[in-house]
């Protein structure tokens, strides 16, 4: 099947830039998304690209795409306590066949240290 | 609150127990997921309703029976479980398959 991998923890210090890094297997893919998730939540859209666009950016958070390498970023500017949780990669495509399905990563556990 | 209502938040059940869990939206979505989320390994999706039909199975237990009466509602009725089926149930939905979705905070599933 179609397959979504990111690193499972990233740290940094609060005040710096964060990068979590995505690559994805499926060639059909439209759209691509991050989410975030907070301890005892469900997961949140924060942002998402078409994947005819390479870049996007929505205030703090900068969304790159290297389709050609499959592979999503997301850059969170000035890091803050509050950006601590886990964010997972997904991607739109049709891994069975049948549905348009996302397929998510395992997720990035960032922690931001004071 | 998100728009996708989950309840209950939190359930303990026996593995000889029959329980439900229940999702709710109002964001006038036609498409309705059940995701499994266990600690350190990816979403599982296990169901898919698209305009009230069921679309994916993805090789899921029968003890584990989803039921969709309508666009706004879906139900995951649970029986005889094991406590492997313990994890967070993560319901969620979209205008569309496949488009971003907008999900429930989960209930927490804890199997006896």
């Amino acid at each position: 099947g179609e397959d979504v991998e990111q690193s499972l923890f990233l740290s940094v210090r609060e005040g710096d830039s964060s990068v979590i890094n995505c690559t994805y297997t499926d060639s059909s893919s439209t759209y691509l998304y991050w989410y975030k998730q907070e301890p005892g939540a469900g997961l949140q859209l924060l942002t998402y690209i078409f994947s005819n666009m390479d870049m996007k950016q929505d205030q703090r958070l900068t969304v790159l795409l290297n389709k050609k390498d499959k592979h999503l970023s997301l850059r969170i500017a000035d890091t803050q306590t509050g950006d601590s949780a886990i964010y997972f990669c997904a991607e739109a495509g049709f891994p069975s066949g049948s549905a348009r399905q996302l397929t998510f990563g395992s997720g990035t556990q960032l922690t931001v240290l004071p | 609150e998100t728009g996708v209502t989950q309840t209950p938040r939190h359930l303990v059940m026996g593995m000889t127990n029959k329980k439900s869990l229940k999702c709710e939206q109002h964001l006038g979505h036609n498409a309705m997921y059940w995701y499994k989320q266990s600690a350190k390994k990816p979403l599982e999706l296990m169901f898919v309703y698209s305009l009230e039909e069921r679309v994916e199975n993805n090789s899921v237990p029968s003890r584990f029976s989803p039921e969709c009466p309508n666009s706004s509602h879906l139900f995951l009725h649970l029986h005889t479980l094991q406590p492997e089926d313990s994890a967070l149930y993560l319901c969620a939905s979209s205008q569309g398959t496949g488009y971003g979705y907008t999900f429930g905070s989960g209930t927490r599933l804890t199997v006896v």
